[in-house]
């Protein structure tokens, strides 16, 4: 168990719809990486957040976005979905990244996305 | 385009063979190297990591990965390997050169047979 915890572990919707993945960060953390892993892409980065304040942004799409909450967990909503976005969503946490330091990345269960 | 590549995507060997998996980097720079691995169904652990100092790093579960900064290398070993074993395995790199970004490998499948 890392500590990272994330919900829903599934999520079946239909095409258009929009999801809402919630994230916890292990306690003390203050960085959220979201990833999404599906068989054609691998495992891609997606967006991170310190603190509050997105940081650093990857492949993520426009109908997709994020936030980091004052309690320090995090969401990523996706919208007017499409088939290609049925994937695993991983959440990652670390204590910071403060410009210089590159933490370590500890890693939630992930939440399975099918889109029908 | 700057990028993480790993050789081999599906490895099948017996219980007892040694193991090496091959990731290579593009990046310049200060970098940081981790192997993760991925059980069947489950989430993604950290096998080992390399910030600094010796380059031979050893992990979890028998796990080790030289870093061979001339090679843009850090390849993972294990000498004898376990039915326990088989999962998807990733090599990933950190690199200031990125944004301080994780950038992963496509992954190797590694089967082990008993």
């Amino acid at each position: 168990d890392s500590g990272v915890t994330q919900t829903p572990k599934h999520l079946i919707t239909a095409t258009g719809q929009r999801v809402t993945l919630r994230c916890s960060p292990r306690s003390g953390d203050l960085s959220v990486y979201w990833y999404q892993q599906s068989l054609d892409q691998g495992l891609q980065f997606l967006i991170q957040y310190y603190n509050g304040e997105e940081r650093a942004k990857g492949n993520i799409l426009e109908r997709f976005s994020a936030q980091q909450f004052p309690d320090l967990h995090s969401e990523l909503n996706l919208s007017s979905l499409e088939l290609g976005d049925s994937a695993l969503y991983f959440c990652a946490s670390s204590l910071g990244t403060s410009g210089g330091a590159m933490a370590e990345q500890f890693f939630g269960p992930g939440t399975r996305l099918t889109v029908l | 385009a700057q990028s993480v590549s790993q050789h081999n995507h599906h490895v099948i060997l017996s219980e007892a063979a040694s193991l090496e998996l091959g990731c290579n980097y593009s990046y310049g720079g200060t970098v940081n190297l981790f192997w993760y691995v991925q059980y069947p169904g489950q989430h993604l652990q950290l096998l080992l990591k390399y910030f600094s100092g010796d380059p031979l790093v050893k992990g979890i579960k028998g796990f080790e990965a030289e870093f061979i900064k001339s090679k843009f290398s850090f390849n993972l070993r294990k000498p004898s390997v376990q039915w326990s074993d088989t999962a998807e395995y990733f090599c990933a790199v950190n690199a200031r050169a990125a944004g301080n970004k994780l950038t992963f490998g496509g992954g190797t499948r590694v089967l082990v047979k008993p």
